[in-house]
Parts: C-alpha cells; sequence; structure tokens
C-alpha cells in the first residue's frame, strides 16, 4: 500500500516561535496533500487542502497567515505552524491522495506541544 | 448541508460480531470510506464502497446502500486489537471526504 511518512513525530517548541512539520509520500505522486489537527478525544478537523503547485486551501476558520502550507512537488507538502502558541498544541496529521484512486493515505501524525 | 452520522460509541465481545452503521449526506456522492484509529495514532484505510452491496475483505466488510444514504461496516471475530475509533466518510461531487466523529469501539474480554 501507498505510504506516507510525516516528520517531525513530535516537536516541543517555546511560545512565540515556528515549527515546520513535513508530510512525504514515498511511492507515489501525490497530487492532493491534506492538513488535519485532532485534539484529543475529538474528531479529525480539516485545515487545508493543497494541489501541487498551487495555493492551499484553508476550512473556515482556520488562519491561513498562521498555518502555512507549501506543496511544492509531488511528493512533498509542509505545514509551518508560525508564532505558535499554547493552543495550537495538538496532533497533526497529513493525508495524501493520488488523482486516482481516491483514499487518502494518512501520515503518522506529528504531536505538537508548546510550552 | 453534509452531513455524517454515526454512534459515538460501541461495546461488543471478544469473538463476537459488531456492526457500526453509518447514515451520510453529501453534494454529489464519489464512495464511503471506513477508517480505523487506534488511541494516539493515525487513522488506516479499510475500505471503500461506491457501489451498492457488501465488500468483504477477511475479517471486515462494509456495506453501502446509495439510495438510503446508509453504511455499515461489519466486524467478525472481535479481537482485543480491533478496540479502536472507527471514522466513516463521505466523498462528494468535489473529491473532498466530510468525516464523522468516529465510533469508539470498546471489547471486553
Amino acid at each position: 500500500g501507498a505510504v506516507v511518512s510525516q516528520h517531525p513525530s513530535w516537536v516541543i517548541c517555546k511560545s512565540g516561535t515556528s515549527v515546520k512539520i513535513e508530510c512525504r509520500s514515498l511511492d507515489f505522486q501525490a497530487t492532493t496533500m491534506f492538513w488535519y489537527r485532532q485534539f484529543p478525544k475529538q474528531s479529525l478537523m480539516l485545515m487545508a487542502t493543497s494541489n501541487e503547485g498551487s495555493k492551499a486551501t484553508y476550512e473556515q476558520g482556520v488562519e491561513k497567515d498562521k498555518f502555512l502550507i507549501n506543496h511544492a512537488s509531488l511528493t512533498l507538502s509542509t505545514l509551518t505552524v508560525t508564532s505558535a502558541h499554547p493552543e495550537d498544541s495538538s496532533f497533526y496529521i497529513c493525508s495524501a491522495r493520488e488523482t486516482e484512486p481516491y483514499e487518502q493515505y494518512f501520515g503518522p501524525g506529528t504531536r505538537l506541544t508548546v510550552t | 448541508g453534509q452531513n455524517i452520522d454515526q454512534p459515538t460509541e460501541m461495546t461488543a465481545t471478544e469473538g463476537a460480531i459488531v456492526q457500526i452503521n453509518c447514515t451520510y449526506q453529501t453534494s454529489g456522492f464519489n464512495g464511503l470510506f471506513w477508517y480505523q484509529q487506534h488511541a494516539g495514532e493515525a487513522p488506516t484505510f479499510l475500505s471503500y464502497n461506491v457501489l451498492d452491496g457488501l465488500e468483504e475483505k477477511g475479517r471486515f466488510s462494509s456495506f453501502l446502500s446509495r439510495s438510503k444514504g446508509y453504511s455499515y461496516l461489519l466486524l467478525k471475530e472481535l479481537q482485543m486489537k480491533d478496540s479502536a475509533s472507527y471514522l466513516c466518510a463521505g466523498m462528494d461531487s468535489n473529491y473532498q471526504l466530510i468525516w464523522g466523529a468516529g465510533t469508539k469501539l470498546i471489547i471486553k474480554p
């Protein structure tokens, strides 16, 4: 099956700093990548959808200037959390999809803790 | 609007069978997905149905009725490792997934 990697697996940063999370599709070309956030015991929340070479589409309520998404190639997307605050502490998960088939393959997630 | 409904929590016994139901309303329809998510981990793909009927894959089966906007995930011969959340997601006309809140399945010995 398709493999998606995410790096780092977990990160602790200080309030006010920025953190970059990478998402890579290892054995397929991901025309679309998705970024989700999940708080403990809550459901997945889609943050944004990105297509290779174009600007990401953000969901309502997600600040695009705070969560910078770059999908520079068919195998790599990055999410940068700028000026992180403790309330940004969460589990960030990316997923990737080819044009067809349509199933999304998830990376292992990145647990962010902002102190 | 678009909506996915599934029970919040279910309990079943090891070795038994459990059926997790899901009803969906999406703008257009391009299929129904089921994912499994263990606590603290990312979701993993279980099944995809786009045509009516039952798809069997080992101990897991998934059923779809497009006319009723209904799907279920059937888990047989339950094992303790099946304790997880099961996420139902419908794909709309833009090929975007609309996620349910997940069903937490608790398996008791």
